[in-house]
């Protein structure tokens, strides 16, 4: 079946601190797509990332870097050097291998970013 | 700026009477949209699927008569909750997908249902 966890109910870190959301999935599916999406108190989520499986390059986009790692089957997020604009709820998805655009999520983390 | 919106942002309603969400896209022609459920500090959960000018597809455990889908325009669907419970207060949100935005899914900012 597939699943996504996201161990790290809550984090709370002081700014400029880096930090690391993991997330670990399960899927039978050998072509899957994973994501990760920020909630922040608004409640709309915005969409970070989409990682291919076939693709397992590390991403960095500015303050943000992800790892893919299909052997231990973790897609986890870094922010670096940490602001108090970041602090949100971090979901991680995968895509239903029937569906690709159905997506499953994970219980998202929680991050706080104190001042 | 955003590119899925959804009306209304809040609504109270009484037991026993219908409420219905608007969710539209912006700038683009959506193909596909998706209404979710949040239920405090969880995750989402997919409730239905509807392609423009046609049946929703919903999941295992929705009950389509309750919660009704239409998707009659390329921008715009819409969540109708029918005889609205306690129980069905929740945060609902829409997603919404097309070619011009690469089919990546843009989500709206949710509606918070709350049936006193």
């Amino acid at each position: 079946a597939q699943k996504v966890t996201q161990a790290q109910t809550e984090i709370s870190v002081v700014e400029k601190e880096d930090v690391t959301l993991d997330c670990v999935y399960e899927t039978r599916d050998t072509t899957y797509y994973l994501f990760w999406y920020k909630q922040p108190p608004s409640g709309e989520l915005v969409f970070l990332i989409r990682r291919n499986s076939f693709d397992e390059q590390n991403e960095i986009s500015g303050r943000y870097s992800w790892n893919f790692q299909k052997s231990t089957s973790s897609f986890n997020f870094t922010i670096t050097a940490s602001q108090v604009v970041d602090s949100a709820v971090y979901f991680c998805a995968l895509s239903d291998p029937y569906n690709t655009d159905k997506l499953i999520f994970g219980t998202g983390t929680r991050l706080q970013v104190f001042p | 700026g955003a590119v899925v919106s959804q009306h209304p942002s809040r609504v109270i309603c009484k037991s026993g009477t219908s409420v219905k969400i608007e969710c539209r896209s912006l700038d683009f022609q959506a193909t596909t949209m998706f209404w979710y459920r949040q239920f405090p500090k969880q995750s989402l959960m997919l409730m239905a699927t509807s392609n423009e000018g046609s049946k929703a597809t919903y999941e295992q455990g929705v009950e389509k008569d309750k919660f009704l889908i239409n998707h009659a325009s390329l921008t715009l669907s819409t969540l109708t909750v029918t005889s609205a419970h306690p129980e069905d207060s929740s945060f609902y949100i829409c997603s919404a997908q097309g070619l011009a935005k690469n089919y990546e899914q843009y989500f709206g900012p949710g509606t918070r249902l709350t049936v006193t």
